[in-house]
């Protein structure tokens, strides 16, 4: 079947804009996560939505990050005010149930770059 | 809190030869640990994972890892690599908590020569 979804694959904005992420996660998974690829830092866990349950926040670098679910499928991870510093590789994953013996399956990631 | 640490930033292979890349861990309790692959361009790949029993894991593409808890160790093994496993490689443990979020070590870029 058809695996996660991102889009867009590349994006280039300029400092200050606010950009729109989106992560189609793979059907049936109820778990989806967030991660950030960039030099500086390696990989990073951002946001972690599980079914209906409020999302777990606690790797987003800034009050500038902000993620949302829609109806327990497709996932936007907004980004306000973008910075230079937030130029990465954004990866989504999904999981059947989140729970830690799951594989996550990762999409292919947009790599944003913020002039 | 927990931490990953993969010692080697760039490893060389000939082709054929064989391969091991370290990983070593920071966690409390029982570990569970991934090894992902990532191509270039490309998504994160699982290749194996370890949660108990048998601490000698096989994977696909022909790797296998085995954990030592003694060491926190968590190693990438493979006999024979092809010029196809040029990739960069990261080891990852998941918390035992709600949320399964993973933890990455900062990945090893294996290179193959001819």
């Amino acid at each position: 079947g058809a695996g996660v979804s991102q889009s867009p694959s590349n994006k280039v904005t300029e400092k200050g804009k606010d950009v729109e992420l989106r992560c189609d996660p793979i059907s049936g998974h109820t778990a989806l996560y967030w991660y950030r690829q960039s030099l500086g830092q390696g990989l990073e866990f951002l946001i972690y939505f599980q079914g209906n349950s409020a999302p777990d926040k606690s790797g987003l670098p800034s009050d500038r990050f902000s993620a949302e679910r829609t109806g327990g499928s497709v996932s936007t991870l907004t980004i306000q005010r973008t910075q230079q510093e937030d130029s990465a590789v954004y990866l989504c994953a999904s999981s059947y149930s989140g729970t830690n013996t799951d594989t996550q399956y990762f999409g292919p990631g947009t790599r944003l770059t913020v002039l | 809190a927990q931490s990953v640490t993969q010692p080697d930033i760039h490893i060389t292979v000939s082709e054929g030869a064989s391969l091991e890349l370290r990983c070593n861990y920071s966690y409390g309790a029982t570990p569970y640990l991934f090894w992902y692959v990532q191509s270039p361009g490309q998504g994160l790949q699982l290749l194996l994972k370890y949660f108990s029993g048998d601490t000698l894991v096989q994977g696909i593409k022909g790797f296998e890892a085995e954990f030592k808890r003694s060491q926190s160790s968590f190693n990438l093994r493979k006999p024979s690599v092809h010029w196809s496993d040029a990739a960069e490689y990261f080891c990852a443990v998941a918390i035992n908590n709600a949320g399964n979020m993973l933890t990455f070590g900062g990945g090893t870029r294996l290179m193959v020569k001819p």
